[in-house]
């Protein structure tokens, strides 16, 4: 049980596409999940947390006009990164806590979806 | 603002030896998780420690939480080539009660 699908797990596009990339909690509700952003050899840096009918809110530092996040369903969050550039160029993850646990219940990754920005 | 540290950064180890990363919090944590990810994978999360001195075994992983409830270890004995990742730890963010902060990470490698 507790699966994560993030779908694409790989994209290659050219600078100034816009990507979308979503995440779906598959056997079970989540009213929150977090989108992280990953660069090689480092750790998983929070860039926002997603909630089911309400705005997203984000980490310092991370735009919120870039990545545009929608969180439509108790299963389906979307991460929308608008004109790419190469800098953008990342592993992005995201994670989803069954809906009715407690807040220190872990989290669920997803694959994880590999963005190159040519 | 509130960190949360772990070493070593890398550790290589002959397949059999043991292991051991540490994980040391700015803050105390109501808990601690520990995920481990393939390479080119996803986090999978290992285990959640709650109580202050808390010791939990997983087969040839044992985890413990500190006293103080800021640190925990993470200790494989007799390393496999299975065991072959990076080890995160993960504390809740102070305030941010629904998030999680995690750790720089362990990358082990082991050799046949």
């Amino acid at each position: 049980g507790a699966v994560v699908s993030q779908h694409p797990s790989w994209v290659i596009c050219k600078s100034g596409t816009s990507v979308k990339i979503e995440c779906r909690s598959l056997d079970f509700q989540a009213t929150t999940m977090f989108w992280y952003r990953q660069f090689p050899k480092q750790s998983l840096m929070l860039m926002a947390t997603s909630n089911e009918g309400s705005k997203a809110t984000y980490e310092q530092g991370v735009e919120k006009d870039k990545f545009l996040i929608n969180h439509a369903s108790l299963t389906l969050s979307t991460l929308t990164v608008t004109s790419a550039h190469p800098e953008d160029s990342s592993f992005y993850i995201c994670s989803a806590r069954e809906r009715g646990t407690a807040y220190n219940q872990p989290q669920h990754f997803g694959d994880g979806t590999r963005l190159s920005i040519l | 603002g509130q960190q949360v540290m772990q070493i070593p950064q890398y550790q290589h180890v002959q397949e059999g030896e043991d292991f051991t990363t540490y994980c040391n919090s700015s803050t105390t944590l109501s808990n601690i998780q520990w995920y481990k990810q393939r390479p080119g994978g996803h986090p999978v999360f290992l285990i959640q420690l709650v109580k202050s001195g808390e010791v939990k075994k997983q087969k040839r992983l044992t985890f413990q939480f500190g006293e103080a409830k800021k640190n925990s270890s993470l200790h494989i004995t007799a390393t496999q080539t299975t065991d072959v990742g990076t080890y995160f730890c993960a504390g809740p963010l102070t305030g941010g009660y629904n998030k999680l902060i995690f750790g720089a990470g362990t990358r082990l490698a082991v050799h046949p």
